[in-house]
């Protein structure tokens, strides 16, 4: 167990529906990421959080978006869902803003199909 | 950007050694890792790598050559449990994370 929780585990929608996606990190660390991850891709960066404050973005989409909360859990937003938009989800925490030899830890991740 | 580059998949016998390799070009280089990801789960962290060399952990080492873009993770005395994908992921300027597609490894009797 790394810590870090993902709700829910699974999620089915329909195309141009919303969803949101919810992430608590390992206690104490302020920085969160997530991540897409596909069949036939490996894991996408999407965009990092740390400390509330956006830290870095990565091929997020415009229909996406993310927030970190004061109590540090995070939330991403899928709008306006597309079938290419079904896949494993992950979030993943470490306790630094972004630096070397911070491993990441991720949850379990939330496998979304859009039908 | 950001390029890396992994053997799609694997196969090795139980018992025996595997060398999966992993390319890179990036835009500012500030370490590598690997991680370990068996199907349907959270990837797991396995080693990093900042200086050129060997790290070694147990049954698994990790090496490094920053003049040639290139690292390999080594597994020695296989299991069957080492069936997994191995995530090659590097980390460039801007501190990003950048993963490669991942190695599937299949360890066979």
């Amino acid at each position: 167990d790394s810590g870090v929780t993902q709700t829910p585990k699974h999620l089915i929608t329909a195309t141009g529906q919303r969803v949101t996606l919810r992430c608590s990190p390992r206690s104490g660390d302020l920085s969160v990421y997530w991540y897409q991850q596909s069949l036939d891709q490996g894991l996408q960066f999407l965009i990092q959080y740390y400390n509330g404050e956006e830290r870095a973005k990565g091929n997020i989409l415009e229909r996406f978006s993310a927030q970190q909360f004061p109590d540090l859990h995070s939330e991403l937003n899928l709008s306006s869902l597309e079938l290419g938009d079904s896949a494993l989800y992950f979030c993943a925490s470490s306790n630094l803003p972004g630096s070397t030899n911070e491993k990441l830890f991720f949850g379990s991740g939330t496998q979304l199909s859009v039908l | 950007g950001q390029n890396i580059d992994q053997p799609t998949e694997m196969t090795a016998t139980e018992g025996a050694i595997v060398q999966i390799n992993c390319t890179y070009q990036t835009s500012g280089f500030n370490g590598l890792f690997w991680y370990q990801q068996h199907a349907g789960e959270a990837p797991t962290f396995l080693s990093y790598n900042v200086l050129d060399g060997l790290e070694e952990k147990g049954r698994f080492s990790s090496f490094l050559s920053r003049s040639k873009g290139y690292s390999y993770l080594l597994l020695k005395e296989l299991q069957m449990k080492d069936s997994a994908s191995y995530l090659c992921a590097v980390e460039g300027g801007g501190n990003k994370l950048t993963f490669g597609t991942g190695t599937q490894l299949k360890v066979e009797l």
